[in-house]
């Protein structure tokens, strides 16, 4: 069975420090990846997602990047966090053919 | 994809059905409908989705009415356990779309199961 990976589940980091935050999936080959970020009391908000490795697509512009080394490894990273990016984020995949997305438990992500 | 409207939050009594709407008036053809619920603290959890006919599973209910520009979904016996949000979401699916198979959720229906 697929499973998707997540970490660290907590993360508190000062303004102006870099991030990456980790997302594996097992159990599946050549799976579509998303990151969102979900704001206190708001819903999810798409910011990339990639259709195999090193392809990435942006849906938002922020001080956020990511990158996708392994078909089934996607990262995301900063080079200087801003507090405006606190918030919850959440790794997901979707195979090609099925088009249900399964999320990871996210990262709850406090800048301080 | 087209766009969805949900009530911002419900109440139901433990035990009872819960029935969730959701206006799609502009869904095309080909977009199905998609639920997800997502409880405090975690990622989403997909629960059921279907094209024009009704579906069912260990979940819940989805009914689509016949223009398909409204669905429901019901969880036939709320339990504490399924206060959530529920998000309704419209998209295509298809075999061949690999170009990105993106998922947008509005600000969904916040659940309230109570005892």
């Amino acid at each position: 069975s697929q499973t998707i990976h997540q970490w660290p589940a907590t993360l508190v980091q000062p303004v102006g420090s870099p991030l990456s935050l980790e997302c594996t999936v097992e159990g599946t080959s050549n799976p579509n990846l998303y990151w969102y970020r979900q704001a206190a009391g708001r819903g999810l908000q798409l910011l990339f997602y990639s259709i195999g490795i090193d392809q990435i697509s942006s849906e938002v512009p922020q001080n956020l990047s990511a990158s996708r080394p392994q078909d089934r490894q996607f990262i995301l990273s900063s080079k200087k966090l801003l507090l405006s990016d606190s918030g919850f984020y959440l790794c997901a995949w979707s195979s090609s053919l099925n088009t249900e997305a399964f999320f990871g438990q996210g990262t709850r992500l406090t800048v301080v | 994809d087209a766009k969805t409207t949900q009530p911002p939050s419900m109440d139901c009594a433990e035990g009872r059905a819960a029935n969730l709407p959701c206006n799609h008036s502009t869904i095309s053809g080909n977009e199905y409908v998609y639920w997800y619920r997502q409880i405090h603290s975690q990622g989403p959890q997909y629960i059921i989705h279907g094209l024009k006919n009704n579906e069912t599973n260990e979940m819940a209910s989805l009914i689509i009415t016949e223009d398909r520009k409204s669905s429901t979904l019901i969880l036939p016996h709320a339990t504490l356990r399924d206060t959530a949000v529920y998000y309704c979401i419209v998209r295509v699916r298809s075999p061949l779309d690999n170009a990105g198979n993106m998922l947008t959720f509005g600000g969904g229906t916040r659940l309230m199961v109570k005892p």
